[in-house]
């Protein structure tokens, strides 16, 4: 079945150091990919997303591209902020599944003024 | 609604109680979702609605969770008999089209059982 699987946090980096958080998927069909992210005492808010194949999401600075030949959908970011701390989770909706989302393990990221 | 607000955001039950949790959704979101998320670990579907009709509730673990929808609008999510292992932050999520758009996510309630 699908599945998402990414980094193991948590992840901790200085102010204006480089992001990345890799995620890989398995899916059968054309899934959608997302990159949720959850603020200390606040609910999951979507950050990015892209629908096919070489699409690249974009946020806050945040970017990530959808890779169908290496299954991947990686979290990169140039200069991290405090602000930036949070857990962020990696999900997939399968294009022959329905509507309903499959979420990897989530990973905390932690800077450091 | 501004969002999907969910009620109590709290809860403790004593094993074998039962609970309900409430979600309301974005005003005229057709698609409802109900995930569960267990401490350190991403969110797990339970179960999908479109208007009143649910379309899927593969994801619900036993028997003892049940979920409506009745008018198509407010949803509750029932647990009977809770057990330990029901401990988790209950989320669910709303969209205009469940199919392509995107999910907007309540606060959750925290459900300890002890």
């Amino acid at each position: 079945g699908n599945s998402v699987t990414q980094m193991e946090g948590p992840v901790t980096l200085s102010e204006e150091a480089f992001l990345t958080i890799n995620c890989t998927y398995t899916a059968t069909g054309y899934p959608s990919l997302f990159w949720y992210v959850q603020y200390p005492g606040e609910g999951l808010q979507l950050l990015l997303k892209a629908t096919k194949a070489d699409d690249k999401g974009s946020n806050k600075g945040f970017e990530a591209t959808y890779r169908k030949e290496t299954t991947s959908f990686h979290l990169e970011k140039g200069s991290v902020q405090v602000s930036d701390s949070a857990v962020y989770f990696c999900a997939l909706r399968g294009g022959d599944q329905g509507g309903k989302l499959i979420f990897g393990q989530g990973t905390e990221l932690s800077v450091k003024p | 609604g501004a969002g999907v607000s969910q009620s109590p955001r709290y809860k403790v039950a004593k094993r074998g109680q039962d609970v309900a949790l409430r979600c309301d959704p974005i005003s005229g979101h057709v698609s409802l979702f109900w995930y569960q998320q267990a401490l350190g670990q991403g969110p797990e579907f339970l179960t999908y609605f479109q208007n009143e009709a649910q379309l899927d509730k593969s994801g619900l673990p036993s028997d003892r969770f049940f979920a409506e929808r009745p008018e198509g609008s407010v949803s509750t999510l029932k647990i009977q008999r809770t057990q330990q292992e029901d401990s988790a932050v209950y989320l669910c999520a709303s969209s205009s089209d469940g199919y392509t758009d995107t999910q907007y996510f309540g606060p959750g309630t925290r459900l300890t059982v002890l």
